[in-house]
């Protein structure tokens, strides 16, 4: 079955940085599209970035763009995301989520990673 | 890329249809077929109910239907159910390989 694993909970301070993984199982994923998401706690969700098959092409927020990176490994069957300069507004789960090629829509979510910045 | 605008809440009465408006603006909703809507549970991922502004994946109730007109897409609920309730997410292609989602609409049966 499609399953999306995520790499755990981390507590970060201001200023850090954070890389969350994300493997992938089940299906080919070499053909899908692959996209970060976050949601604060009690807010809406936030869509920060997203990669392509190849890995070649990624495009981010507006607002995020220069502190995110979205890269993936092929031979791992996984994909990372790398936040920089952390804020206590980053505080959010964050979760990756996979999109059939060209379909625009997200039709299969990781489990969510929470992610605390603190000092 | 300011998020779409949702109302915060609708409420319906188990049977009735309620609708969930999203509006955007010419350069995402406005220009495009790839709008989806998303379901949300309290500590749950989200799950997709709609997509391509009408589509219905497998497995989603046929009580979930989607239209855009201009700028405003919309979700509408028919037959309310008390498991409908949950917050729900649209979601628009904005070009440039980028997307926004709304700011959410909480659902309540009552």
């Amino acid at each position: 079955q499609v399953q999306l694993v995520q790499s755990g909970a981390e507590m970060k301070k201001p200023g850090a940085s954070v890389k969350i993984s994300c493997k992938a199982s089940g299906y080919a994923f070499s053909s899908y599209f692959m996209h970060w998401v976050r949601q604060a706690p009690g807010q809406g969700l936030e869509w920060m970035g997203i990669i392509d098959p190849s890995g070649t092409h990624t495009s981010y927020a507006q607002k995020l763009q220069g502190r995110v990176t979205v890269t993936r490994d092929t031979s791992t069957s996984s994909v990372y995301m790398e936040l920089n300069s952390l804020r206590s507004e980053d505080t959010a789960i964050y979760y990756c989520a996979r999109e059939p090629s060209g379909s625009g829509c997200i039709d299969f979510w990781g489990q969510g990673t929470l992610i605390t910045v603190t000092s | 890329q300011s998020a779409l605008t949702q109302p915060a809440s609708v409420s319906g009465s188990p049977g009735q249809s309620i609708t969930i408006s999203c509006t955007g603006t010419s350069s995402d909703v406005g220009s495009s077929n790839l709008v989806s809507w998303y379901q949300q549970h309290p500590g749950k991922a989200p799950k997709v109910m709609i997509y391509e502004g009408s589509k219905r994946p497998s497995g989603v109730s046929n009580r979930f239907s989607g239209s855009k007109s201009g700028n405003t897409a919309s979700l509408t609920i028919s037959g309310l159910q008390a498991e409908d309730e949950a917050e729900y997410y649209c979601c628009s292609y904005a070009g440039s390989s980028t997307y926004v989602f709304g700011a959410g609409t909480k659902v309540s049966v009552l």
